[in-house]
């Protein structure tokens, strides 16, 4: 069936650190895999995307990785900042022809930044 | 620009009731999903409209259920509340014939079983 696997669940750094979040998925005709920060009492926000024809992305502090053979993706954030600690959710998607409608979403990691 | 609004934002419910969660899209979306955030569950796929019709649903049984109104509003509906259905229902949208790609999350409906 479809799943997604996130490491760690919870995550502390140290202010001006990075954290990498990492996410395995089972369901090989996923081609799409965004992340999501949700903070305290809030709806769970998009900060990066990735779909399967690219490798990286990167954008300002956070880039993400993918890796369709072994089925992995990551979130790096750099230079972290308190503000950004929150809970981050992986997720993967089918498209196209094949679309499902629905994200599969993995467990969540909790991430403080200590100041 | 208005958000993704859910009512009621809290609502506490005894084990046999039903309870009736509102979602309202982002205007010009026609998509709206329902999810479950129960504690250290994550988000678990609920159900999918879109155009009106239910188009994918998950493994939930089938008292829970809804529908997405002309207006592309919807509602969920729980019959026969147990205990485990406490948790957070998040509802999120997504713009017409997008398949993929960011889905707008709401603040979300906590429900509470007793």
């Amino acid at each position: 069936g479809e799943n997604v696997e996130q490491h760690p669940s919870t995550l502390s750094v140290q202010e001006g650190d990075s954290a990498v979040i990492k996410c395995t998925y089972s369901d090989s005709a996923s081609n799409y895999f965004p992340w999501y920060k949700q903070e305290l009492g809030k709806g769970p926000q998009l900060i990066i995307d990735i779909r399967s024809n690219v490798g990286e992305k990167k954008d300002q502090r956070i880039a993400v990785t993918l890796n369709k053979t072994a089925k992995h993706f990551s979130l790096h954030i750099t230079e972290t900042q308190p503000e950004d600690s929150a809970v981050y959710f992986c997720a993967a998607s089918r498209g196209g022809s094949s679309n499902t409608g629905k994200l599969i979403f993995g467990q969540g990691t909790t991430l403080q930044v200590k100041p | 620009e208005a958000g993704v609004t859910q009512s009621p934002t809290h609502l506490i419910k005894t084990r046999g009731q039903q309870a009736t969660l509102r979602c309202s899209p982002i205007s010009g979306h026609t998509s709206v999903y329902w999810y479950q955030q129960a504690l250290g569950l994550g988000l678990q796929f609920l159900l999918w409209y879109d155009e009106g019709e239910e188009r994918n649903r998950g493994n939930f049984p089938p008292r829970f259920s809804g529908r997405q109104f002309p207006n592309y509003s919807s509602e969920l509906n729980v019959n026969a509340l147990e205990l485990e259905d406490s948790a957070l229902y998040l509802c999120a949208s997504r713009p017409r014939a997008a398949n993929t790609g960011e889905l707008f999350f709401g603040e979300g409906s906590r429900l509470t079983v007793l």
